[in-house]
């Protein structure tokens, strides 16, 4: 499979405290994309880093890029509840319009 | 807009029913997919249209029929389907394979 594998599969959190998820994948990316799911719903876009960036932010998130490792992660900072949700991570191969979806990380903020 | 409307929210159908799922936007996005996502799972790629061809078919079953007819509308046409295609349905849309995906909210089938 090419799919993606997400860790940790779930993780709770209190309110204010930092949430890190880790993603790994398998083929050469163009780039790698995290998306944020609310239950039975569409997935929106949190913040995309090619191939040739290392870390980028926005807002409280942070996004690393280790593509000798195959792996990146997602931080967010100071979570809210709000934040609670399930996040993907995705990657694109260049020149194809494939994305393919990581496993996920189920959020759980606790106010 | 930069919305990717699907309709039905909601869809209930038997096995020998004949449905079709529809998936529309307005923002000139050269690429339109179809997504099935199971509970507690990762959206799972079905098919790609780019320039209004299908470009992508993730080995599906024929009982999902795929459809653009214009560039700003996809449709999945359902026949004959299984109580295991139960699933939420998801299209999305992109202007260029380097850039994001806008998702649509889904269509929460049940086949009965």
């Amino acid at each position: 499979s090419q799919q993606g594998e997400e860790d940790p599969q779930a993780l709770s959190i209190q309110e204010g405290e930092n949430a890190t998820m880790n993603c790994s994948y398998k083929t050469s990316i163009n780039n790698l994309q995290w998306y944020r799911q609310n239950s039975g719903r569409g997935l929106v876009h949190l913040i995309l880093i090619r191939s040739n960036e290392r870390e980028k932010h926005s807002g409280r998130l942070r996004v690393t890029l280790d593509t000798s490792k195959k792996s990146s992660s997602l931080l967010i900072t100071a979570s809210r509840a709000a934040d609670t949700a399930s996040y993907f991570c995705a990657t694109s191969t260049s020149g194809t319009y494939k994305y393919i979806f990581g496993t996920g990380t189920r959020l759980k903020v606790l106010a | 807009d930069t919305e990717v409307t699907q309709t039905p929210k909601h869809l209930v159908m038997g096995m020998t029913n004949k449905k079709s799922l529809k998936c529309e936007q307005h923002m000139g996005h050269r690429a339109m997919y179809w997504y099935k996502q199971k509970a507690k799972k990762p959206p799972e790629l079905m098919f790609v249209y780019s320039y209004e061809k299908l470009s992508i078919n993730e080995s599906v079953p024929s009982r999902f029929s795929p459809e653009c007819p214009n560039s700003s509308l996809l449709n999945l046409h359902l026949h004959a389907l299984q109580p295991e295609d139960s699933a939420l349905y998801l299209c999305a849309s992109t202007e260029d394979p380097n850039e994001k995906l806008f998702f649509g909210s889904g269509t929460q089938l049940s086949v009965l």
